[in-house]
């Protein structure tokens, strides 16, 4: 079955360093990819989503790219905050299924 | 977009009783999903909820534990039977969007803590 596996976590990070989140997948067909986020003490809420190969999603500063060639879709930020800090789980999507999720990763920034 | 309103936000319950969490969406969907979020773990899917017909449950959930109903497009109720203290979680209800592109709007989930 279809599948997506993320880094494990915590990251932890100073703030204004990179960062990369790491995610690939596996899936028959041609998924629609996505990164949610959780801040402490609240539900998910879509950070953003690519939904063919080579297509870029980008919101807040996040950045990821739908690689169909490696089954990737890293999350990426030229520089963190402290507020970044947070849950991020990446996910797939076909059509007439339901989403599949990755186990989440926790990023914690330092001041 | 579709915005989600659970409760309760949290609660604190004994041993051996039933809550149940309650989740209205603003907009009328199809299909709805509770998960559960133990802590420090990923989201694990409960069961998918139907109008109109018995939700559908994933395997290691049954509906004597997680009975759920749908009475119509907009609302469903999760309820966590029995409970024990391996019960503790955030219960999360999530509803597909309308336009069927894949993406999630979640509750704020319903942080659940059994004594």
């Amino acid at each position: 079955g279809d599948s997506v596996t993320q880094m494990e976590g915590p990251v932890t990070l100073s703030e204004e360093a990179f960062l990369t989140i790491n995610c690939t997948y596996t899936a028959t067909g041609y998924p629609s990819l996505f990164w949610y986020v959780q801040y402490p003490g609240e539900g998910l809420q879509l950070l953003l989503k690519a939904t063919k190969a080579d297509d870029k999603g980008s919101n807040k500063g996040f950045e990821a790219t739908y690689r169909k060639e490696t089954t990737s879709f890293h999350l990426e930020k030229g520089s963190v905050q402290v507020s970044d800090s947070a849950v991020y789980f990446c996910a797939l999507f076909k059509r007439s299924y339901i989403p599949t999720f990755g186990r989440g990763t926790s990023l914690i920034v330092h001041p | 977009s579709a915005v989600i309103s659970q409760k309760p936000s949290r609660d604190i319950c004994q041993r051996g009783t039933s809550l149940t969490i309650q989740c209205q969406v603003d907009s009328q969907v199809t299909m709805m999903f509770w998960y559960r979020q133990q802590p420090g773990q990923s989201l694990t899917l409960i069961a998918t909820a139907n109008q109109g017909s018995e939700a559908t449950y994933e395997s290691g959930f049954v509906i004597d534990k997680f009975p759920i109903s749908r009475p119509n497009l907009t609302f469903s109720t999760l309820t966590v039977s029995n409970m024990s203290p391996e019960d503790s979680s955030i219960y999360l209800c999530s509803v597909i969007s309308p336009t069927n592109t894949g993406e999630l709007f979640f509750g704020e989930g319903s942080r659940l803590t059994v004594l």
